[in-house]
C-alpha cells in the first residue's frame, strides 16, 4: 500500500503571499488531519477533514484553511503569509479519524517564509 | 484544554540498560494516550497506544490516571531504539476526530 504523500516537499515564499499544500491519503482512508510543526511550539493540530467536511479545528487564525475532495485528497491553504508560518506541515490519514484508527503520517512539506 | 508534557528533551542510555521516557498529561475529560516515534530520516509513526494494551518492540506504557502519566518503558534498550519519541493525547469519547495533542518530544540516544 502506498503511504501518505505530500507535495511539494519544499516551498519558499515571501511574506504576504499565499500557499497551497497538498496531501494524498492512503487508499481507502477518508480522514485527513493537518499539523504544523515548529521548534518552538512543536506539533500542533490544524484541522481534520472527513468526506469533504471539516469535523475538527485547532486554534489557528482564519488565514489557515483547508478542503478535501471527493477522492479524499486534501489541500491546505495559508493566505497572507507571515514569517512565523515557516514550519514543517504534516498531514496524516486514517480510515475514519476515530481513536481506534491509526494515523499514518506523510513526510511533510517544509515551508520557508522570507 | 489538553496538555502533554515530556520533561526530558534528551535522554541517553547504554545498550542493555533500562529506559523510561516520561510523559505527563493534563486533561479534564477522558484521555486516550499514544506514543509515536520518528527514526532518523523516517516518518512519524505510531509505536503504541493505551487502548490496545500491547507491547511493541519491547516497549510498554501504563496509563496512571492518578498521577496523570503515561511513561514509556523498555527493560533493555537497543541501539536501534535511538529516535525521537512523542507522547500524544486525544479524547477517548471519540469526538476529537483526528486531533492529537503532542508533547514536545524526547530524543533517545542508545550508546553501544
Amino acid at each position: 500500500k502506498a503511504g501518505v504523500t505530500q507535495t511539494p516537499r519544499y516551498l519558499i515564499k515571501t511574506r504576504g503571499q499565499q500557499v497551497t499544500l497538498s496531501c494524498s491519503p492512503i487508499s481507502g482512508h477518508r480522514s485527513v488531519s493537518w499539523y504544523q510543526q515548529t521548534p518552538g511550539q512543536g506539533l500542533q493540530f490544524l484541522f481534520e477533514y472527513f468526506s469533504e467536511t471539516q469535523r475538527n479545528k485547532g486554534n489557528f487564525p482564519g488565514r489557515f484553511s483547508g478542503r478535501q475532495f471527493s477522492n479524499s485528497r486534501s489541500e491546505m491553504n495559508v493566505s497572507t503569509l507571515e514569517l512565523g508560518d515557516s514550519a514543517l506541515y504534516l498531514c496524516a490519514s486514517s480510515s475514519t479519524g476515530f481513536i481506534t484508527d491509526t494515523q499514518y503520517f506523510g513526510p511533510g512539506t517544509r515551508l520557508t517564509v522570507l | 484544554a489538553q496538555r502533554v508534557t515530556q520533561p526530558e528533551k534528551l535522554l541517553s542510555v547504554f545498550k542493555g540498560a533500562p529506559v523510561e521516557l516520561k510523559c505527563n498529561y493534563s486533561y479534564s475529560g477522558s484521555p486516550e494516550l499514544f506514543w509515536y516515534v520518528q527514526y532518523s530520516r523516517q516518518r512519524l509513526q505510531l509505536l503504541l497506544r493505551h487502548i490496545s494494551r500491547e507491547s511493541i518492540k519491547g516497549f510498554t506504557a501504563d496509563l496512571n490516571k492518578g498521577e496523570t502519566s503515561f511513561h514509556l518503558k523498555k527493560p533493555f534498550a537497543q541501539e536501534e531504539d535511538s529516535a525521537m519519541y512523542y507522547c500524544a493525547l486525544t479524547d477517548a469519547g471519540g469526538t476529537s476526530y483526528g486531533k492529537l495533542t503532542f508533547g514536545q518530544g524526547t530524543i533517545l540516544t542508545v550508546h553501544p
